[in-house]
């Protein structure tokens, strides 16, 4: 059973400065990695999938990398609007408990 | 354009039963699998139950197998969850999602499309 771990738990950024999340697989999904944004009171949205590919309407400030085991949400220049809890998501286990990392919050500095 | 809208939540009882639906739009229901995922009060994503695009294959998380039970009606754009002997800990806000790949539901894939949620609430 593959587990995602998710770091930092919260990370604390001002407006304008450049964030870097990290999810980590307890074994290779290869690419198959996905992350989400949710912002209170709203469902999660699918940003990126298949580690680097922006989902539709998904600006290009955010970007993501990596395969294997370690892979990166990079949002380049912060807006408010980008203040929410990221969720990662891999689609390599199978049935598909624990699919979904515990997520991180990116709250306002 | 896509809509998901759930309903059906509520509060019940402890051992008592309670059905979602899932209305589906904007895109060919009968063409994607749907999953619902749940997320309690305060906490992350959880993973409940996938239906193929033709309904023929169903999944659940080891969590409510044998409680709950997933169904669609094609014909109808509608997804169901029926939820039997309900306990304090499926207390959640319950999610249809959307498969992203075309004819899927035999393997997981990602969620590109979210309903709003329906609040389940299993108190005393």
């Amino acid at each position: 059973e593959i587990v995602l771990t998710q770091s930092p738990a919260t990370l604390s950024l001002s407006p304008g400065e450049r964030a870097t999340l990290s999810c980590r697989a307890s074994q290779s999904v290869n690419y198959y990695l996905a992350w989400y944004q949710q912002k209170p009171g709203q469902a999660p949205r699918l940003l990126i999938y298949d580690a680097s590919n922006r989902a539709t309407g998904i600006p290009a400030r955010f970007s993501g990398s990596g395969s294997g085991t370690d892979f990166t949400l990079t949002i380049s220049s912060l807006e408010p609007g980008d203040f929410a809890v990221y969720y990662c998501q891999q689609r390599s286990n199978w049935p598909p408990e624990n699919t979904f990392g515990q997520g991180t919050r990116l709250e306002i500095k | 354009q896509v809509q998901l809208v759930e309903s059906g939540g509520g509060v019940v009882q402890p051992g008592r039963s309670l059905r979602l639906s899932c209305a589906a739009s904007g895109f060919t229901f009968s063409s994607y699998a749907i999953h619902w995922v749940r997320q309690a009060p305060g906490k992350g994503l959880e993973w409940v139950a996938l239906i193929s695009y033709d309904g023929s294959n169903k999944y659940y998380a080891d969590s409510v197998k044998g409680r709950f039970t997933i169904s669609r009606d094609n014909s109808e754009n509608t997804l169901y969850l029926q939820m039997n002997s309900l306990r304090a800990e499926d207390t959640a806000v319950y999610y249809c999602t959307k498969d992203q790949r075309l004819y899927g539901g035999d393997s997981l894939y990602y969620f590109d499309y979210w309903g709003q949620g329906t609040l389940v609430t299993v108190s005393s």
